[in-house]
């Protein structure tokens, strides 16, 4: 199992470029989620998605929109990239199951806004 | 809004000693999981431990263990016999109704041999 894998790894954009990270789960979770991380701090939930078909705000999700394809994959899209946006983005997943709750991460994508 | 404090942003060992990183959190949720988690210089996040708010006894993994002290809401990370791969980022989290995560913002741990 490849467990949890998003892509890219890197990625450079220009002020007002869009892009969207991808990610993708093979442990048949129910719920994903996506967080950035920047220097000093720890990592903040920007969206997640409980089950397949439902989405919702985390603690910064403006400038931010998502999308649960399937229950496979979670993308998170910037439509107009700023430097504030600069940052390692983590995907996760984890299944409702309180006494195995454990969030699985993916390698993180490292994305910087010019 | 949940919070998660960890007022140690760099902490440093000799190799085969002990170290306690220290985690404060607040939350007001009757039931809940904290945990543990190592970053390496990789970035990939790794669960080390984690605690279940209504046991009393305190999780122990290895040469990790943790102080849970719940009436004071404070989560402490022992390791013991310190080796140099523990040397990384150790971040404190929370979790929040929704099975949603809240992060401390770190602590840079670094082993001397």
């Amino acid at each position: 199992n490849a467990g949890v894998t998003q892509t890219p790894k890197f990625q450079v954009l220009k002020t007002g470029q869009s892009m969207t990270l991808q990610c993708a789960q093979d442990m048949n979770h129910n719920s994903m989620y996506w967080y950035r991380q920047d220097p000093g701090m720890g990592l903040r939930l920007i969206y997640y998605s409980a089950s397949e078909g439902t989405t919702d705000k985390g603690e910064v999700p403006n400038g931010y929109n998502v999308s649960r394809l399937n229950k496979r994959e979670f993308s998170l899209r910037l439509e107009s990239a700023a430097p504030s946006q600069t940052s390692v983005y983590f995907c996760a997943s984890s299944e409702l199951v309180p006494l195995t709750y454990e969030q699985y991460f993916g390698p993180g994508t490292r994305l910087t806004v010019t | 809004a949940q919070t998660v404090t960890q007022s140690q942003p760099e902490m440093s060992v000799q190799e085969a000693e002990t170290v306690t990183l220290s985690c404060t959190y607040d939350t007001s949720e009757s039931d809940y999981y904290l945990f543990w988690y190592k970053q390496p210089p990789s970035r990939q996040m790794i669960l080390v431990i984690r605690q279940e708010a209504y046991k009393q006894q305190n999780a122990t993994e290895n040469r990790f263990s943790v102080n849970f002290q719940k009436a004071a809401k404070s989560f402490s990370l022992k390791i013991s016999d310190s080796q140099l791969g523990d040397a990384a980022m150790y971040f404190c989290a929370s979790e929040t109704s929704g099975s949603r995560l809240t992060f401390g913002e770190g602590t840079q741990l670094t082993v001397n041999p």
